[in-house]
């Protein structure tokens, strides 16, 4: 089916340092998400974008959705050891009964205390 | 609880058997989606609910596949004449929707990992 590119695909650094994810599509969503995955559990919702150009941030994480509508960052400053995860980016159309979520492959991030 | 629940956490089948995973959605939450996750893959959608209403079953694989809503609360997908390939981490996510357009984010549960041998 269909995904997002989503890079990188992992990084490992120190704690403390800042880290920054991007993801692209070939085609414009209303709407992009952004979750964090713990092995065996379910996706946490991190950050909802839904305006071109919007800039959010929840505590020391911070999301933009880009202003063509076919992309998304995410930031994260001053790490620490429980930031350790999977990140998923995710869009969506929108739309009828179109709700679904199209889904990046993740970006594996550890740091090192 | 508060949040989303599923059941089972694991399930093993041998090939061939039906299997059945439960899902609860947060109360309240009119929209239910579920989605298959493969091993360091992202989730692929299967079908999404609103109400008891199945509005979208475009990522269902095959007809094996079979998800329902009866009461519009609780959710159950179904597998019959399960395969290796249906080896995966089965989640459910729901969503409070207000209108046709408007668009609150999914909350997801862990899942249900499920194994055939």
């Amino acid at each position: 089916g269909q995904q997002l590119n989503q890079s990188p695909q992992s990084m490992f650094i120190q704690e403390g340092e800042d880290v920054s994810m991007n993801c692209t599509s070939s085609s414009i969503f209303n709407t992009w998400l952004w979750y964090k995955q713990d092995p065996g559990e379910g996706p946490v919702l991190l950050i909802a974008l839904y305006k071109a150009g919007e800039l959010t941030s929840n505590g020391r994480l911070t999301a933009q959705f880009g202003i063509t509508r076919k992309d998304s960052f995410l930031n994260i400053s001053a790490s620490i050891p429980s930031d350790v995860g999977i990140y998923f980016c995710a869009g969506q159309k929108n739309g009828g009964n179109n709700r679904k979520l199209i889904w990046g492959l993740g970006t594996s991030l550890g740091v090192n205390p | 609880g508060a949040g989303v629940s599923q059941s089972p956490r694991y399930k093993v089948a041998k090939r061939g058997q039906d299997v059945a995973l439960r899902c609860d959605p947060i109360s309240g939450h009119v929209s239910l989606f579920w989605y298959q996750q493969a091993l360091g893959q992202g989730p692929e959608f299967l079908t999404y609910f609103q109400n008891e209403a199945q509005l979208d079953k475009s990522g269902l694989p095959s007809d094996r596949f079979f998800a329902e809503r009866p009461e519009g609360s609780v959710s159950t997908l179904k597998i019959q004449r399960t395969q290796q390939e249906d080896s995966a981490v089965y989640l459910c996510a729901s969503s409070l929707q207000k209108g046709a357009y408007s668009n609150q984010p999914q909350h997801f549960g862990d899942g249900t990992r499920l194994s055939i041998l």
